[in-house]
């Protein structure tokens, strides 16, 4: 019954790195979001996208860039990793509309050596 | 950018406590109020969303209000138990979804 499946539960890197986080929801949902968590701030947004190859930056978007070239799948890359990328990324999807809410995937936490 | 402050930051309390949380967000160019329920190794989990000035939304043991007027959201659980013991997050849709920093309930046996 996994709706919004993020492609790795753990992952670890280094410095320099180019890294793709992966996601993909079955739920036909319009909307993708990528946000990241940190002790003591919370759920931060870094990237949405409103439908297929469109894109717009959130909160925290430096050092990142996005992909979605299929309606189901939205990918973060992280251009040249670095240990402050260390974090839980979350990626989510939502159905347009007032009354939807958010469905999660179960967070990727990745470590940058 | 909304400011969303959740209160209180961390709350214990003893199994069959009721208890209830604030969420205050600005109140211009308000769209929704998401309340989300989000336990230890897992994901957030979408409770209610909320739309309209005066709304009462219930779910089991668990409910919230919302007044867009004055930008706050209480949400309220009867009778805690241990597998209620989670982070709540509000989030206050203005254009994009803004998190706040949540109440984390620990409920004692």
């Amino acid at each position: 019954d996994v709706k919004v499946t993020q492609s790795s539960r753990y992952l670890v890197k280094r410095t320099g790195e180019k890294v793709f986080l992966e996601c993909v929801q079955d739920m036909d949902h319009e909307n993708m979001f990528w946000y990241r968590q940190d002790p003591g701030l919370g759920l931060r947004l870094i990237y949405f996208s409103y439908d297929v190859k469109m894109k717009e930056k959130g909160d925290i978007p430096e050092g990142y860039s996005v992909s979605r070239e299929k309606k189901e799948r939205f990918s973060l890359i992280l251009e040249s990793a670095s240990t402050n990328q260390t974090s839980m990324y979350l990626c989510a999807s939502r159905k347009t509309g007032q009354n939807y809410g958010y469905t999660f995937g179960s967070g990727t936490r990745l470590t940058v050596v | 950018i909304l400011n969303v402050e959740q209160s209180p930051q961390s709350l214990h309390v003893q199994e069959g406590d009721s208890t209830n949380f604030t969420c205050s967000f600005p109140s211009s160019n308000f769209y929704a109020l998401h309340w989300y329920r989000w336990e230890t190794a897992k994901s957030p989990e979408a409770l209610f969303v909320m739309t309209l000035n005066g709304d009462e939304k219930k779910k089991g043991r668990i409910s919230a209000t919302l007044n867009t007027k004055e930008g706050y959201s209480y949400l309220y659980i009867k009778g805690s138990q241990p597998e209620d013991s989670a982070t709540y997050l509000c989030a206050p849709h203005g254009g994009k979804l803004i998190f706040g920093q949540g109440t984390t309930l620990q409920v004692k046996p």
